[in-house]
């Protein structure tokens, strides 16, 4: 079945960068971009952007240029996310998400990470 | 930007239909997804291009699109159903509600 798992949590440092991975299996990687969202604690999903697998490409959200990089490996069938020069707002759950059949949806999701930026 | 506005919490006894709203701009020109979350978990897809089902999400979950409103209505609602749901929307950028927690009690 389709899964996609992701790295464990991180406790970082202001300043310091993170780098979150989700390794997707049980379907082809490249045929399906990934996206990449953030769920601060008590709040709704938000839509950080995503990355064309097969080309590479990436497309932020407002908010999320500048710091915020999506890369992908197809070797291993697996997407990052890092973060630069972490700010404490950045603590927060980032997930990986499949894009739907469709284009207009998400799913599935991988498990989350939560991310802390605590001095 | 585009906003998608969810009642915060609504309530419904076990074997009842639960409806839930989401309300945006000419929402019924746009595709709307749903998603569960239950506590400490990831969110679920459980409605995508307005009505449509993923594989292994039970029928009593249906949803409707028109006008300003999309809806999604879980029919005989048992308690596994208690969860946070999201809609989403796509307005030159992907768009989510704020939630609505459904209690079943």
């Amino acid at each position: 079945q389709v899964q996609l798992v992701q790295s464990g949590s991180e406790l970082k440092k202001p300043g310091a960068s993170v780098k979150v991975s989700c390794k997707a299996s049980g379907y082809t990687f490249i045929n399906y971009n990934m996206n990449w969202l953030r769920q601060a604690p008590g709040q709704g999903p938000e839509w950080m952007g995503w990355i064309n697998t097969n080309t590479g490409n990436a497309i932020y959200a407002q908010g999320f240029t500048g710091r915020f990089v999506f890369s992908s490996d197809t070797s291993v069938s697996t997407a990052y996310l890092e973060i630069i020069s972490l700010k404490p707002e950045d603590a927060a759950v980032y997930y990986c998400a499949r894009q739907g059949d469709s284009g207009y949806e998400f799913g599935p999701w991988g498990q989350g990470t939560l991310v802390t930026v605590s001095s | 930007s585009y906003e998608l506005t969810q009642p915060p919490s609504m309530s419904v006894s076990p074997g009842q239909t639960a409806s839930i709203t989401c309300s945006g701009d000419k929402l019924g020109n746009k595709y709307a997804s749903w998603y569960q979350q239950k506590a400490g978990q990831s969110p679920v897809l459980v409605i995508y291009q307005n009505n449509k089902r993923p594989s292994g999400i039970p029928e009593r979950f249906s949803g409707s699109n028109s006008g300003n409103t999309a809806t999604l209505t879980i029919g005989g609602t048992q308690a596994t159903d208690e969860a946070d749901y999201y809609c989403q929307a796509w307005d030159s950028t992907f768009v989510f509600g704020g939630g609505t927690k459904l209690t079943v009690l």
